[in-house]
């Protein structure tokens, strides 16, 4: 199925510093998901946005709904290495509405 | 609440066997969709379904169904396995299937030899 944009592919970062990623679409979306993905495991669910402008934390994890409503960030402030991981970001398109579309993934490593 | 819960999480296979992943959602939810994960394809949807009914199908062969049962639990079948569908296989639950939220489960890491 169709992918989101996600950028960067990979970051390489040192402890403590802050971390931001985005995922960009064509189209736009009523809801945006972000996933953390551990090797071999399945993607958790980290934060769930459903309104444009809309920025919600949890923890030192912060993500946004794009006003634009085609884009969402997420940024994770003062990273430590259990960070390390993929991150996803997900959500179904507002106009066909049938399926989640994903985000081609940001590989993360914390040095510590 | 119990999340998602997939089995076997690990099994191997040889070319031209059949394999069978089952899916148990979480309770409330009545859809679960199926991802296959390698590492240069990411998330590739599979198929969805809703009250026992496919909804939705990503463009796999034909070798690759899926069911739900009543209670909502799942299972998707690859027959006349091939290498390449060696994978990590998820299952995803949530409750109306294309909004809200999707919750997986640990995946199934299927090996083709």
């Amino acid at each position: 199925g169709q992918q989101l944009n996600q950028s960067p592919q990979s970051m390489f970062i040192q402890e403590g510093e802050d971390v931001s990623m985005n995922c960009t679409s064509s189209s736009i979306f009523n809801t945006w998901l972000w996933y953390k993905q551990d090797p071999g495991e399945g993607p958790v669910l980290l934060i769930a946005l459903y309104k444009a402008g809309e920025l919600t934390s949890n923890g030192r994890l912060t993500a946004q709904f794009g006003i634009t409503r085609k884009d969402s960030f997420l940024n994770i402030s003062a990273s430590i290495p259990s960070d390390v991981g993929i991150y996803f970001c997900a959500g179904p398109p507002a106009l066909t509405g049938n399926q989640f579309y994903f985000g081609t993934g940001t590989s993360l490593t914390v040095i510590p | 609440k119990a999340g998602v819960t997939q089995t076997p999480r690990y099994l191997i296979k040889t070319r031209g066997q059949q394999v069978t992943l089952s899916c148990s959602p979480i309770s409330g939810h009545r859809s679960v969709s199926w991802y296959q994960q390698t590492p240069g394809q990411g998330l590739q949807f599979l198929f969805e379904y809703f009250s026992e009914t496919q909804r939705n199908k990503g463009n796999f062969p034909g070798r690759f169904s899926g069911r739900q049962f009543s209670n909502s639990r799942s299972e998707m079948n690859v027959s006349t396995l091939e290498l390449g569908d060696s994978a990590l296989y998820l299952c995803a639950s949530s409750f109306t299937g294309s909004t809200g939220e999707l919750f997986f489960g640990e995946g199934s890491r299927l090996t083709v030899l």
